[in-house]
């Protein structure tokens, strides 16, 4: 089945405690991508990556890091977690890295920083 | 990114009633308008997009309309069921979304 792939779904945490959300896509997609969901401001993209080892900044980069070695995966790294962290992550992913190809997105991950 | 501004944030309908939701953004040179449907709890899913050479696209209940001079486009959902109740977004790329529209479909 062809799907985007999110771990964990729940997550929480401390203030300071590295961690990491992985994301795999088994669509052979060269674009993938990282959001968060918050009331009232929709999604706001944190980081993408048009294919291997090209990573570039989303809108609210601050705090996170990504990385893309292989096609399949795309992991979101927060090296150390504050509570204005605390949100629901999406993963996405789409065919091509033009801007009008369709975004397939992952289950999400809701984060919880104390 | 783009600023991308959607109306109404929420929104309740009597079954059978339509819905239509509007969404506005900057940027001229955009060309891809999808709308992602989010259920609770789950996931956003496509439900239906536009790019810049179309002006409207109807897929059975839903259809999406572009006005390229006035920089807007707007969701229709005709004859609503509750199984429409869900939040709504629209987006402009893949870069933008809007905030969300929470549609109530009330039996």
């Amino acid at each position: 089945e062809a799907q985007v792939t999110q771990n964990p779904r729940y997550l929480i945490t401390v203030t300071g405690k590295k961690l990491t959300v992985t994301c795999s896509q088994n669509m052979n997609h060269e674009y993938m991508s990282w959001y968060r969901q918050d009331p009232g401001l929709g999604l706001r993209q944190i980081y993408y990556s048009m294919n291997v080892e090209v990573t570039d900044k989303g809108d609210v980069p601050e705090g996170y890091k990504v990385s893309r070695k292989e096609k399949r995966n795309f992991p979101l790294i927060l090296e150390s977690p504050s509570p204005n962290q605390t949100s629901l992550y999406f993963c996405a992913s789409s065919l091509g890295g033009d801007v009008s190809s369709p975004l397939h997105f992952g289950n999400g991950t809701r984060l919880t920083v104390t | 990114g783009e600023n991308v501004e959607q109306h109404p944030s929420t929104l309740s309908v009597q079954e059978g009633d339509s819905a239509v939701i509007k969404c506005t953004y900057s940027d001229s040179a955009s060309n891809y308008f999808p709308w992602y449907k989010q259920e609770l709890g789950k996931r956003p899913q496509l439900i239906i997009d536009i790019r810049s050479n179309v002006g409207e696209k109807k897929d059975q209940r839903i259809a999406v309309t572009l006005n390229k001079t006035a920089k807007h486009f707007s969701l229709h959902i005709t004859e609503t069921q509750p199984e429409d109740s869900a939040v709504y977004f629209c987006a402009v790329n893949k870069l933008s979304f809007g905030a969300g529209t929470t549609v109530t479909v009330r039996a």
